[in-house]
């Protein structure tokens, strides 16, 4: 099993439909959560961490669920623009800050 | 502020040949980090070096794979035979700090795609 699993993609969505993408994490040591974005051949970038208590940013959402070992990405009001992989990540800091990444959930906004 | 640079971009080697790849992290970034980057999957890591000294490679393929960041600022990593399954994007981050700390965020660059024949 994986450390971290996502949903499957791609996820093929219209613009201005909300889309949410699941993450789910093994290792129950993990501290810290993000998801990274990554844009067809490019590297991924940060997109937002995720705190216990949910957070949002304009038109994303995270949330996590230490209990469950779950996280969740939510994107309102989706762009073309935010046509892209999303990238869950786990960290445990006693391992130096080693990121762990999902395999991917990949997302195209159509107009 | 300049990002994380690595050269050369892309790659095309035959099986057993060696390559090399090269990073500049961001400067005054004391770790640095080497990831594999398979099509289709989230980018895995080989290798993490906090100033010069190695952390964890505990991924690295140590037949074949080696890496070395020697004056705790540039780092290459070498692959020496490649095999096909090697084919895949190499990108190299960095970060202020490592561990529990707002500094820890990774930045990585652009990242070399090598192709294995």
């Amino acid at each position: 099993r994986k450390e971290v699993e996502q949903d499957p993609g791609p996820f093929n969505v219209p613009e201005g439909a909300t889309v949410a993408f699941n993450c789910t994490y093994s290792n129950s040591a993990s501290q810290s959560f993000f998801w990274y974005r990554q844009d067809c051949r490019k590297e991924p970038k940060l997109l937002m961490s995720v705190y216990s208590s949910g957070n949002e940013d304009g038109r994303f959402t995270a949330q996590l669920n230490r209990a469950s070992q779950y996280i969740s990405l939510l994107i309102r009001d989706s762009k073309l623009s935010d046509s892209a992989t999303y990238l869950c990540v786990v960290n445990r800091y006693n391992q130096g800050g080693k990121l762990i990444f999902g395999q991917g959930t990949e997302l195209s906004v159509k107009p | 502020e300049a990002g994380v640079a690595q050269s050369p971009r892309y790659k095309i080697i035959e099986k057993r040949q060696s390559v090399a790849f090269w990073c500049n992290p961001i400067s005054g970034h004391a770790t640095l980090y080497w990831y594999q980057q398979i099509l289709g999957q989230g980018p895995k890591l080989l290798i993490q070096f906090q100033n010069n000294g190695v952390v964890d490679d505990s991924q690295l393929p140590k037949d074949r794979f080696s890496a070395e960041r020697l004056k705790g600022v540039d780092s290459t990593l070498k692959i020496q035979p490649a095999k096909l399954e090697d084919s895949a994007v190499y990108l190299c981050a960095s970060s202020l700090t490592a561990g529990r700390s707002t500094r820890n965020e990774q930045f990585f660059g652009p990242g070399t795609r090598l192709t294995v024949l």
